[in-house]
């Protein structure tokens, strides 16, 4: 079947710092990539989405990598704040336009 | 505008009972979709509804189900609880099944005991 997944659970930042954070699918026909936060107590929150017609896109502070030949995502957090502190998930949108997340990474920002 | 609003958020059951948590969407979202997150399996896709039709379901046992009223308020339902069914249950809404930003609320804490 379809899965999404994360290269590591945790990722540890010193404040300031860019963050980077992978995701490797598994469905080529995946035409639609989203990066969501979750902090603790609430629900995903949208933070950028991605085509497969595109290869990059850039929000504030944010930026998604998309790298189709090998089934790749990445989203780069510049100038990392304690506020990032969270749970960041891919989700890509495949067969029967179902969402499949990723495990999820914890991203720790550290003062 | 008012987000995705969930209730109960926290809900304890012993095995065995039944369960049933509502999602009330996004004014003027037509579909609601539901979402099992757990430490073990991250989120997976329980089922989602438009206009009070099941368009698409996830690979959950039949204890698993759901519906969705006129107004577009979505309940789902769980039987004969399971200790695995331990969760945050998440809704979420979209203006139509294919668009591509959905919403999600702050979720239901289910716990079985």
């Amino acid at each position: 079947g379809e899965n999404v997944g994360l290269h590591l659970p945790t990722l540890s930042v010193q404040e300031g710092d860019n963050s980077i954070i992978n995701c490797a699918y598994s469905n080529s026909a995946s035409d639609y990539f989203i990066w969501y936060k979750q902090e603790s107590g609430k629900g995903p929150q949208f933070i950028i989405d991605i085509r497969s017609n595109m290869d990059k896109r850039q929000g504030q502070r944010v930026t998604v990598l998309l790298n189709k030949t090998v089934k790749h995502l990445s989203l780069q957090i510049a100038a990392t704040q304690p506020g990032d502190s969270a749970v960041y998930f891919c989700a890509t949108r495949g067969s029967f336009q179902k969402l499949v997340f990723g495990t999820g990474t914890r991203l720790l920002v550290s003062p | 505008k008012a987000g995705v609003t969930q209730t109960p958020r926290y809900l304890i059951k012993t095995r065995g009972q039944q369960v049933t948590l509502s999602c009330s969407p996004i004014s003027g979202h037509r579909s609601v979709s539901w979402y099992q997150q757990t430490p073990g399996q991250g989120l997976q896709f329980l089922f989602e509804y438009f206009s009070e039709t099941q368009r698409n379901k996830g690979n959950f046992p039949g204890r698993f189900s759901g519906r969705q009223f006129s107004n577009s308020r979505s309940e789902m339902n769980v039987s004969t609880l399971e200790l695995g069914d331990s969760a945050l249950y998440l809704c979420a809404s979209s203006s139509e099944p294919k668009s591509d930003e959905q919403y999600f609320g702050p979720g239901t804490r289910l716990t079985v005991t």
